[in-house]
């Protein structure tokens, strides 16, 4: 099965920030990734789809790269409502999966 | 577009359960449907799909609930449903509904999970 890890696995930054997410699969995906926000409580929010399209109604500063194994989730410049869960996941084809989460805190 | 999913409960190791998840507001059918689960403390975890009736109503599944778990759909009533058997304490954890328009023209596409469920919690425990 495919793996996905992300890196950090927690960051702390300041409002105004630019904070750039890793996640890497264990084997080529090409752009079959997601990008999700989680806020304690609330059910995830889908940001990005097919490693770098912006999902409707997500601020800009939101943006995603990459393909095959190695992806990134960038924040332009930190909101406070911006400080979350994120996590990717790996869809289209087979048993889909997520990585493990990157826990983003206010400094 | 709204899922609202229903069925949650406290529940006895091997013991078996059904959620439900009800779609409004879109054209059911046209998508596939997955269930994720978050256990508490933890992330989240994708626990199966099945496909719209276009693609074949094809399921896949985690490999942690192969075996235990099915996941079905009635396109005429807009609902998913997920039956979980012979439940472990593990399998404790809300449990979302989400939609994906699933197209198998576009290649190099994957268009994600963009509308969940509120969760149904899940206890699994003596």
């Amino acid at each position: 099965d495919i793996q996905m890890t992300q890196a950090p696995s927690s960051v702390s930054a300041s409002v105004g920030d630019r904070v750039t997410i890793s996640c890497r699969a264990s084997q080529p995906i090409y752009t079959w990734l997601a990008w999700y926000q989680v806020k304690p409580g609330r059910a995830p929010k889908l940001l990005i789809y097919s490693a770098s399209s912006l999902q409707s109604g997500v601020p800009s500063r939101f943006s995603g790269s990459g393909s095959e194994t190695d992806f990134t989730l960038t924040i332009s410049s930190l909101q406070p409502e911006d400080f979350a869960t994120y996590y990717c996941q790996r869809g289209k084809y087979s048993s889909y999966s997520f990585g493990q989460g990157t826990r983003l805190e206010i400094k | 577009e709204l899922l609202v999913e229903s069925g949650g409960d406290l529940v006895q190791p091997g013991r078996s359960l059904r959620l439900s998840c009800a779609a409004s507001g879109f054209n059911f059918g046209d998508y596939a449907m997955s269930w994720v689960r978050q256990a508490p403390g933890r992330g989240l975890e994708w626990v199966g799909l099945i496909r719209s009736k276009a693609y074949g109503g094809t399921t896949k599944y985690a490999a942690s609930v192969e075996g235990r778990f099915s996941i079905s759909r009635d396109d005429s009533r807009s609902l998913a449903y997920l039956q979980m058997n012979s439940l472990k304490t593990e399998d404790t954890a809300v449990y979302y509904c989400a939609r994906e328009y699933y197209s198998g023209d576009c290649h190099s596409c994957y268009y994600g999970l963009d509308v969940w469920g509120q969760g149904t919690t899940v206890t699994v425990s003596s």
